[in-house]
């Protein structure tokens, strides 16, 4: 079955980084697009940008653009998010998830499988 | 595009039929609009995409319907199962996507 299994939670000082990491198993990884949200608390669904998992192309939301990038390890079918700069605003569950269109070059943006969310707390 | 949802809670007992209603600020374009289930601490599950089409291994009494501003998603029969909160969410292309703000179905 398609899975999608996130790393831990994370706390982090303001100003730090963080990487999360999203290995896939169950399906062909480099047939999907993946895709990143976040949901701060008491916030909407946010999304945050995709990435192509064939070809490695990326594009981001315009308000993550100067502080996230996506990559992927296709030998390990694994996504990573990486947000740079960060504040307590980014206090936040982040999630992965696969876009629901079945051909690569075709994202739907919707989403068919997610994984099952990673806590990253960002406090002094 | 600003999505609505309403109510905010919905108290309901097993066996009981529910309708969530979603309502956006301006047309949905070919009816770009999923609904996803989530429970806390798990993953959240497509339900239906295209307004009305049920994703893979989503049962029947599950139901999505509606055009241009005002969606529906009807779970007919409450399953003990069935008591998350829902997300509705438009989609297209990158500057549509946005989420509504959920409707959380309890139990009564």
């Amino acid at each position: 079955q398609v899975r999608l299994v996130q790393s831990g939670a994370e706390v982090k000082k303001p100003g730090a980084s963080m990487q999360v990491s999203c290995m896939t198993s169950g399906y062909t990884f480099s047939s999907y697009t993946v895709h990143w949200l976040r949901q701060a608390p008491g916030q909407r669904l946010e999304w945050m940008g995709w990435i192509n998992t064939g070809n490695g192309n990326t594009k981001y939301s315009p308000k993550f653009q100067d502080r996230v990038t996506i990559t992927r390890d296709t030998s390990a079918s694994t996504a990573y998010m990486e947000l740079t700069s960060l504040r307590s605003a980014d206090t936040a569950v982040y999630f992965c998830a696969r876009d629901g269109s079945s051909y690569s070059n075709i994202v739907a943006y919707y989403f068919d499988y997610w994984g099952q969310g990673t806590l990253v707390t960002v406090s002094s | 595009t600003v999505l609505t949802q309403s109510p905010g809670t919905l108290s309901s007992s097993p066996g009981e039929s529910v309708t969530l209603s979603c309502r956006a600020s301006h047309s949905v374009s070919s009816n770009y609009l999923a609904w996803y289930q989530h429970k806390p601490g798990q993953a959240p599950r497509l339900l239906i995409y295209d307004a009305s089409i049920r994703a893979t291994g989503i049962p029947d009494r599950i139901s999505g319907s509606g055009s241009g501003t005002d969606f529906t998603l009807t779970i007919s029969r409450l399953e003990p199962e069935d008591f998350a909160v829902y997300y509705c969410q438009h989609y297209g292309i990158s500057a549509a996507l946005t989420f509504g703000g959920g409707t959380k179905v309890e139990i009564k």
